[in-house]
């Protein structure tokens, strides 16, 4: 079948320290990946995506890579900030009932202390 | 452009009340959407999607419903709401193979 499994925070982080989320997927095909984030109180944003195999996503900073040999795709930031503070989930897409669907892992809680 | 509204933000609401959540989608005609719960502190739950007008899939059983009588509208409904129906409720439509979520209404109830 087709999951998602990222791990499991919360992660605390100071300022200005390294990031890595760690996301590994299993799925038919070959499937787009997403790092959405979600804000205290908000409903979930983009980050980034990737469409294919070696494809790199960016966004304010966060960059993840789509690596099928390792069905991975862990989200990367060199130096987050406070205002980073947030749920991160990752997520792939499948086409299923004529529909397209995502397939979340459980979201990890970042915390970034100054 | 392309924007996804939800109403109302919030709500607080007894238990055995009805309920009726909206979704609007702008910019767009025939969207795929989608409804999710997201329980405190957890996941999220894919809850019902459509591909369009009167088409609606259910994934989970339970006592909400929704139904999408516009291209553009999407409603999530429950004639009677338990404690456990209490949680975080995201819309969401899939533009070009990538999914978009609405700002959420966060239901209370008592």
């Amino acid at each position: 079948g087709n999951s998602v499994t990222q791990m499991e925070g919360p992660v605390t982080l100071s300022e200005e320290a390294f990031l890595t989320i760690n996301c590994t997927y299993t799925a038919t095909g070959y499937p787009s990946l997403f790092w959405y984030v979600q804000y205290p109180g908000e409903g979930l944003q983009l980050l980034l995506k990737a469409t294919k195999a070696d494809d790199k996503g960016s966004n304010k900073g966060f960059e993840a890579t789509y690596r099928k040999e390792t069905t991975s795709f862990h989200l990367e930031k060199g130096s987050v900030q406070v205002s980073d503070s947030a749920v991160y989930f990752c997520a792939l897409i499948i086409t299923q009932g004529g529909s397209e669907k995502l397939v979340f892992g459980k979201g990890t809680k970042l915390t970034v202390n100054p | 452009s392309q924007t996804i509204h939800q109403w109302p933000a919030t709500l607080v609401q007894p238990v055995g009340s009805p309920l009726s959540l909206e979704c609007t989608v702008e910019g767009t005609s025939n969207p795929n959407l989608y409804w999710y719960r997201q329980a405190a502190g957890r996941g999220l739950q894919l809850l019902f999607y459509s591909v369009g007008i009167g088409q609606i899939s259910s994934e989970v059983p339970q006592n909400l419903s929704a139904s999408r009588p516009q291209d553009r509208q999407f409603i999530l409904s429950s004639k009677k709401l338990l404690l456990s129906d209490s949680g975080f409720y995201l819309c969401a439509w899939t533009p070009e193979y990538t999914q978009y979520f609405g700002p959420g209404t966060r239901l209370t109830v008592l």
